[in-house]
């Protein structure tokens, strides 16, 4: 069954302090994984996209990792600031088959406070 | 460049009643989907329009639901008539191509009463 199972489920951190999400997958055929973030009240914007042979791959403070042999991602986000709050979806694309080609995570809410 | 855009933003109904979701894509985008977040799940699939026609409607929960997208442009999402389990965030998404990137709009939150 293709699933997406993210960690932790929520955290809380103080601003400037650096936080890792973690992506476990069991999705096949792996496409690509991206991670997205969605601000209360507004729908889900990527903030990156990695491919089978990419392992890391950055956007500003965001850096995100993919390790697909053991179908493993985490998203590293830097001297958080207060605009980080959110929740972060890690969502894996699938070659083909029923039920659309995006499987999303649960999301982890993260909570930057001052 | 306007996002993909949603109305109504809430909606609240009692139990048997009908509700109609809208959704605006970016312009120019052929594709088109419907997922929905029920409270404490992940965000599910339900539907996937190339113009007007229906790519892949695997994820429609029953026929309760009906999705239309005559000309190409807006989709509508109807639900009729609404149940309990029906309530959750409505998420409407456009693409240029079907494997590219998807552009999500603001969801639309039902409550079924």
């Amino acid at each position: 069954k293709n699933q997406v199972e993210q960690s932790p489920q929520s955290l809380i951190i103080l601003e400037g302090k650096n936080c890792t999400l973690q992506c476990n997958y069991t999705v096949s055929p792996f496409s690509n994984l991206r991670w997205y973030k969605q601000d209360t009240g507004r729908g889900p914007v990527s903030l990156t996209i990695m491919t089978f042979s990419e392992n890391t791959k950055s956007n500003g403070r965001y850096t995100a990792t993919l390790d697909a042999d053991t179908k493993q991602s985490s998203l590293h986000i830097t001297a958080s600031q207060l605009s980080d709050s959110a929740s972060y979806i890690c969502v894996v694309r699938h070659y083909g088959g029923s039920q659309g080609n995006l499987i999303f995570g649960k999301g982890t809410k993260l909570s930057v406070k001052p | 460049e306007a996002g993909v855009t949603q109305f109504p933003s809430h909606s609240v109904i009692e139990k048997g009643q009908t509700v109609t979701l809208r959704c605006d894509p970016i312009s120019g985008h052929d594709n088109l989907y419907w997922y929905r977040r029920v409270m404490g799940k992940e965000i599910k699939f339900l539907l996937h329009f190339v113009k007007e026609s229906k790519q892949d409607e695997s994820g429609m929960p029953n026929n309760r639901f009906l999705a239309e997208r005559t000309g190409g442009t807006y989709s509508t999402l109807k639900v009729q008539p609404a149940e309990l389990e029906d309530s959750g965030v409505y998420f409407c998404a456009s693409s240029q191509d079907p494997f590219g990137e998807q552009f999500f709009g603001p969801g639309t939150r039902l409550t079924v009463l």
